[in-house]
């Protein structure tokens, strides 16, 4: 099984909503990340967990807020987000941090819009 | 700083053709390339991979080359079909960020006419 699922597909929220974004993986991936994609723009990485630590925050806005309950999920929170928030968002997990040879496996994304 | 550009931004060809996608690097000092194709408002898909000790990576009608001397790499498709219409992004695995972060292109996107 080399896939990565992300629900929801698609998520339309207003401003005051709190929202949760999830990834699974089971691949025995010890690294996870989460990215943002603007349309026609590269991804941008926000938040990587090895070993169901975060080992990396990009400067990303507290109203974003990860989570890894164990080695197979990884959640983002949303709370109080903007309209400018409204992107792709990627989920992307592989199997070693810091190996030569990591690699990366994307889910599809859940599509976000913020009113 | 590592930067990652992709030449062309777009490319629209015949099918059959074959073509070559550019992408260049500023900073040899990576541990691999990777070539992944996003469809719109869809994930990436990885294509090739190449370890910074490998020339060449195939996978059937793709190749990717790297040149890490000149921060170069090229993939090359054959035979080119409207399916392969999407857009290619060319990410780079830097030495300088442990191996942890993944530096991408602008991508470019690629449309094949029947």
């Amino acid at each position: 099984d080399t896939e990565v699922t992300q629900t929801p597909k698609h998520l339309v929220m207003g401003m005051t909503n709190k929202k949760s974004l999830k990834c699974e993986q089971h691949m025995g991936h010890r690294a996870m990340y989460w990215y943002k994609q603007k349309a026609k723009k590269p991804p941008e990485l926000m938040f990587v967990y090895s070993y169901e630590k975060l080992s990396i925050n990009e400067s990303v806005p507290s109203r974003f807020s990860p989570e890894c309950p164990n080695s197979s999920l990884l959640n983002l929170h949303l709370h109080a987000l903007q309209p400018e928030d409204s992107a792709l968002y990627l989920c992307a997990s592989g199997p070693n941090l810091q190996g030569r040879r990591e690699t990366q496996y994307f889910g599809p994304g859940t599509r976000l819009l913020v009113l | 700083k590592q930067e990652v550009t992709q030449i062309p931004a777009a490319l629209s060809v015949p099918e059959g053709e074959n073509l070559v996608l550019n992408c260049s690097f500023t900073d040899s000092a990576i541990y691999n390339l990777q070539w992944f194709r996003q469809d719109p408002g869809k994930g990436l898909t990885s294509l090739l991979l190449i370890q910074s000790s490998q020339r060449e990576q195939t996978s059937g009608r793709l190749n990717a080359s790297l040149d890490k001397s000149s921060g170069r790499s090229t993939l090359y498709i054959a035979a080119s079909q409207p399916g392969d219409s999407a857009t290619y992004l060319c990410a780079v695995r830097p030495v300088e960020t442990s191996g942890s972060r993944l530096t991408f292109g602008e991508g470019t996107q690629l449309t094949v006419n029947p």
